[in-house]
């Protein structure tokens, strides 16, 4: 049982737009940043998102994210078959010490 | 850029001690730029973090495993490494390594991960 909560699945056509949740509590979303993760499947996880809402060089704005309350969500417009992967959120839990660090369960994307 | 590689042996017996390594280039294990992290992922399943050791050799652990896994550091080989003792079938998984920068707060570079399976 993942401390962050999301979806296991979520689906849409291409060219569609997607939207990625991940629930949490004050003491890990609520005061942390969460950044995100997308893992093709055999491939090691890249990061996508950090601090809440930023992208890495060479993350193309599609994909954006955005946090409220305990709560973050990851959005991806404009889908490719390329983006079909597993998608993971994380953060730092002050709960659990100075590298508290928690991930969500997961959400596998298919791009129908 | 950094570089991170997984090493180690892709089986070892139940109840013996896992040891792997990473290997890193591209910047110093004692820069104090960094933090290095040890992330697993069971088959079919999501990410789990175990620990971090920091550029000056400090560690931290995930309260589960804290009691069977220890984080080193060798600078003379610029390299990180993990050591888990007491193994079962539930310790198989993909190991990876990661990097996060001091005071940000997410992972940057990634090894490629090193497949382990516990078995007889």
């Amino acid at each position: 049982q993942s401390v962050l909560t999301q979806p296991p699945s979520v689906s849409a056509a291409p060219g569609q737009k997607v939207t990625i949740s991940c629930s949490g509590s004050n003491s890990n979303i609520g005061n942390n940043y969460v950044s995100w993760y997308q893992q093709v499947p055999g491939t090691a996880p890249k990061l996508l998102i950090y601090d809440n809402n930023q992208r890495p060089s060479g993350i193309p704005d599609r994909f954006s994210g955005s946090k409220s309350g305990t709560s973050a969500t990851l959005g991806i417009t404009g889908l490719q078959t390329g983006d079909e992967a597993d998608y993971y959120c994380a953060t730092w839990d002050s709960s659990l010490g100075p590298e508290g660090w928690v991930f969500g369960g997961g959400t596998k994307l298919t791009v129908l | 850029q950094l570089q991170l590689q997984e090493s180690g042996p892709g089986l070892v017996k139940p109840s013996e001690t896992l040891s792997l390594t990473c290997t890193v280039s591209g910047d110093s294990v004692s820069s104090n730029d960094y933090y290095w992290v040890w992330i697993r992922q069971p088959p079919g399943k999501g990410l789990e973090y175990i620990g971090t050791i920091s550029y000056s050799g400090g560690a931290y652990y995930n309260s589960p495993l804290n009691s069977r896994v220890t984080l080193s550091m060798d600078t003379s080989k610029n390299q990180v490494s993990l050591n888990l003792n007491s193994l079962t079938a539930a310790d198989t998984a993909v190991y990876y390594c990661a990097s996060r920068q001091w005071q940000m707060y997410y992972f940057d570079s990634w090894g490629q991960g090193a497949l382990v399976t516990v078995s007889s």
